[in-house]
């Protein structure tokens, strides 16, 4: 079964760090480009950040650059986020997720979320 | 950056309506505009892809049409698992756009 599965999730005070992780299965996950979108509960989808295949390439949301690290372990079917210097408004729901794959940027699969909760 | 406008925000509609939402991009992005659904709780389910193609498994009562700037998603036949909120995206370039939502509920 195709899959994606996050976690990491927590509360942590505003300054500090967390560390997602998302595994995948069921596809060639070292084939295909992935992303992290989150959303505050009962408010809309924003994306943060992504990667390509191998790891080369990265972008970012500019609300997360210099803070978030997105990295990838294709040995291990894993995808990352490193949050770093973590504000109150960095609360949501976070989602790995990937790329259709083709011509231009759709996500066709996503996990189902961790909740980070930023606050003292 | 490109910014994705939906509207209505929120429509009630009853079993067998057809639903209509518009999605407005601040710039043309040709036929690069994705629409999710998500229902309370859980992630969001891609339906449709380069403004008109449906993704596999999804059924054929949604539709999707448009370019450059104004897309609209149709449901033909509102059915009892359709009520959620949808979302459109941009696909043209990054940072990916999301649209604020509309929320589809019982009439």
């Amino acid at each position: 079964e195709v899959d994606l599965v996050e976690s990491g999730g927590g509360l942590v005070q505003p300054g500090g760090s967390l560390r997602l992780s998302c595994v995948a299965s069921g596809f060639t996950f070292s084939r295909q480009w992935m992303y992290w979108v989150r959303q505050v509960p009962g408010k809309g989808l924003v994306w943060v950040s992504r990667i390509n295949s191998d790891g080369s390439s990265t972008t970012y949301a500019d609300s997360v650059k210099g803070r978030f690290t997105i990295s990838r372990d294709n040995a291990k079917n894993t995808l990352y986020l490193q949050m770093n210097s973590l504000r109150a408004e960095d609360t949501a729901v976070y989602y790995c997720a990937r790329d259709r794959g083709g011509s231009y940027y759709y996500i066709d699969l996503w996990g189902q979320g961790t909740l980070v909760t930023v606050s003292s | 950056d490109i910014q994705m406008t939906q509207s209505p925000s929120s429509v009630s509609a009853s079993v067998g309506d057809r639903v209509t939402i518009t999605c407005r991009a601040s710039q043309g992005i040709s036929s690069w505009l994705a629409w999710y659904q998500q229902k309370p709780g859980k992630a969001p389910k891609l339906l449709i892809y380069a403004a008109s193609s449906l993704q596999s498994g999804v059924p054929s009562r949604f539709s999707g049409n448009g370019s450059e700037t104004n897309f609209t998603l149709t449901i033909s036949s509102l059915q009892p698992e359709d009520f959620a909120t949808y979302y459109c995206q941009q696909g043209d370039r990054f940072p990916l756009t999301f649209g604020g939502g509309t929320e589809v509920e019982v009439k």
